[in-house]
């Protein structure tokens, strides 16, 4: 059983360019959450992904989307980056309607300068 | 919208010790959930609660829902190095979601 993968580990984006980032949900899971995690924060809820359709969303502005495929794999994209989004992207898959069997890939630590 | 209070921030303590730290909402919760995060991982979960009162233990870890159901207590006895992380309260609710606490880094001297 393969876990959560995060795709790329690490990277640096300049102010207002776009992002792309990807999760490779844990086998048997068919729904996908987004979390950025700031330093010396804890996680925030960015969105969820159910059946290619978003299934709930917190605080984060429109310039923050994403997409499911079929394979239940997802994309966060964030467009016109800025600084204030320099993070740690967590993703974590679960089943649907789960109280708390989420699993966590290891992140995407974005640096926007 | 709720809040999640950790407290102690930081911890750092002699190999051997007890540890103790909890979380304050400013809401009921239905469910608490303590995660811990190693440094470059993403948070594993440790404990989840489900009814107020509920004591459960994890080996060394014993976690509590408060009678109140605004807050919750981990505690860690006879801590080892590999016990150095980050541990997070959470709650689950209804939109699908998880909302963390600030964390509380723990260290230890061996």
């Amino acid at each position: 059983e393969t876990g959560v993968t995060q795709s790329p580990t690490h990277l640096i984006k300049t102010r207002g360019q776009q992002v792309t980032l990807r999760c490779s949900s844990q086998s048997g899971h068919n729904t996908v959450s987004w979390y950025q995690q700031a330093l010396g924060q804890g996680p925030q809820f960015i969105f969820q992904y159910y059946r290619e359709e978003e299934n709930g969303r917190g605080n984060f502005p429109p310039r923050f989307s994403g997409l499911q495929f079929p394979n239940y794999s997802s994309e966060l994209n964030v467009n016109a980056l800025e600084l204030d989004d320099s993070a740690l992207y967590l993703c974590a898959s679960s089943q649907v309607l789960t109280n708390y069997g989420y699993t966590f890939g290891s992140g995407t630590r974005l640096t926007v300068v | 919208g709720q809040q999640l209070n950790q407290s102690p921030q930081s911890m750092f303590i002699q190999e051997g010790e007890d540890v103790s730290m909890n979380c304050t909402s400013s809401s009921i919760f239905n469910t608490w959930l303590w995660y811990k995060q190693d440094p470059g991982e993403g948070p594993v979960l440790l404990i989840a609660l489900y009814k107020a009162g509920e004591l459960t233990s994890n080996g060394r870890l014993t976690a509590q829902f408060g009678i109140t159901r605004k807050d919750s207590f981990l505690n860690i006895s006879a801590s080892i190095p590999s016990d150095v992380g980050i541990y997070f309260c959470a709650e689950h609710n209804a939109g699908n979601m998880l909302t963390f606490g600030g964390g509380t880094r723990l260290m230890v001297k061996p």
